[in-house]
């Protein structure tokens, strides 16, 4: 079975400063990951995704992710956190050979203060 | 381009009733998917069609949920009878055939079931 582990309920980050939101997942063979964005009121929006290649994937806003088989985390990053980030992130992953079905976290909420 | 379409965006019932959610996914995306969150929890797969046929249902929690793909186009899920662990958001998406594509997600229809 995959599942997904998103350890902290929430990160709190002053505007400017660089933010990390921590994903770590287990799958059966090599994982697709995905990153989700959901704003108040709203869908999740994708932001980013691995499927393979090189390690550092950037996707939307200026989010980047890095994929570490090793240690089997997909941690979301941006350099200069804007309080407009403020949301609720999901980091989601499929198996190769386990259909198209996300298995997600439980989320992570960014707050970006002034 | 539109984007998912889910209706209605909220649903109050009274345990026992019959609800139908509908989802109109991104016009040429054969996959749709349901999935759903309770309350602070993970996002949950429900079911996956391709065109009109339920290609992974290992998520439908019971038999008092039916989901149907009319010809392949819009899509509906009747919970009955609805009981008050059905609460929840529910969320529908859809993508492209094929290589592993980024699901779209709808706006997702709140449930609550007193």
């Amino acid at each position: 079975a995959q599942s997904v582990a998103q350890p902290e309920d929430q990160v709190n980050v002053a505007e400017g400063n660089p933010l990390t939101v921590k994903c770590t997942y287990s799958v059966s063979g090599n994982p697709y990951l995905f990153w989700y964005v959901q704003y108040p009121n709203r869908g999740l929006q994708f932001l980013l995704k691995y499927i393979t290649g090189d390690n550092l994937v950037k996707g939307s806003y200026g989010f980047e992710a890095e994929f570490n088989k090793s240690q089997t985390s997909f941690h979301l990053k941006k350099p200069s956190a804007l309080v407009s980030d403020s949301a609720l992130y999901f980091c989601a992953v499929r198996g190769k050979s386990s259909g198209d079905k996300l298995t997600f976290g439980t989320g992570t909420r960014l707050a970006v203060r002034p | 381009e539109a984007g998912v379409t889910q209706f209605p965006s909220h649903s109050v019932i009274e345990k026992g009733q019959t609800v139908t959610l509908r989802c109109d996914p991104i016009s040429g995306h054969d996959n749709l998917y349901w999935y759903r969150r309770v309350m602070g929890k993970e996002i949950k797969f429900l079911l996956h069609f391709v065109k009109e046929s339920k290609q992974d249902e290992s998520g439908m929690p019971n038999n008092r949920f039916l989901a149907e793909r009319t010809g392949g186009t819009y899509s509906t899920l009747k919970v009955q009878p609805a009981e008050l662990e059905d609460s929840g958001v529910y969320f529908c998406a859809s993508s492209l055939a094929g290589y592993p594509y980024e699901q779209y997600f709808g706006p997702g229809t709140r449930l609550t079931v007193t």
